[in-house]
């Protein structure tokens, strides 16, 4: 198994600034995943952060807005930039899938004034 | 395009009463079906997945081709039930989940 965490837990943030979140894994994983759970909603998966490379933005995400960093197989960083209430969320990082079972981050509480 | 879809947004049942939450989904390869539950406080984590075909806590499900379902079963719902469950389809390389039913254990 994997365990994640995340920092910080939760953030209030001024519209037009920008928040880095942090993943941490105690294991080395293949895959790291960030997705996003808008208030009454499901997970929406957000990019695949690829080890040593871009990350692989899904439909309706882009790198300007969600830069992505994973310098090693056990770290990532979210940044969402410039932010405004809409942004407003929980975003997760997840590790693990492909063979393996998907493991998930306590999240990070976001909420944008 | 993958696709899960959870009909339900709360379903209420009595303590000791049969569960049936239900997953629906849209793939055209092989899909792989999960369901994850979340806990009041607790982070996401995995229950049950079908290539597994076991049962967790009591819970089983059973993928269905034909129907395009894996619905999520229990015979005697317990009060430590009371959770939200997300069905989830793992294809293209990326998961999938669906919108979530909070299930309510009634004492």
């Amino acid at each position: 198994s994997a365990v994640i965490s995340q920092k910080p837990s939760r953030d209030i943030c001024q519209r037009g600034t920008s928040l880095t979140i942090q993943c941490q894994v105690d294991s080395q994983v293949t895959m790291m995943f960030w997705y996003r759970q808008q208030p009454g909603q499901s997970l929406t998966l957000i990019a695949t952060a690829n080890q040593g490379s871009e990350a692989t933005y899904e439909s309706g995400f882009v790198i300007d807005k969600f830069p992505i960093s994973r310098p090693n197989l056990t770290f990532s960083t979210l940044t969402v930039s410039n932010m405004s209430p809409e942004d407003s969320s929980i975003y997760l990082c997840s590790a693990g899938g492909g063979e393996d079972t998907q493991y998930f981050g306590p999240g990070t509480r976001l909420t944008v004034l | 395009a993958q696709r899960v879809t959870q009909p339900e947004k709360l379903l209420s049942v009595f303590k000791g009463a049969p569960v049936e939450l239900k997953c629906n989904y849209s793939y055209s390869g092989s899909p792989e079906l999960f369901w994850y539950v979340q806990y009041s406080r607790q982070r996401l984590q995995l229950l049950l997945r079908h290539i597994s075909r076991e049962s967790i806590k009591g819970f089983t499900a059973d993928l269905n081709k034909g129907e395009t379902s894996f619905h999520l079963k229990k015979p005697f719902a317990q009060e430590e039930d009371s959770a939200m469950y997300y069905c989830a389809l793992r294809g293209y390389q990326k998961v999938t989940f669906g919108t979530g039913t909070k299930l309510q254990v009634i004492p």
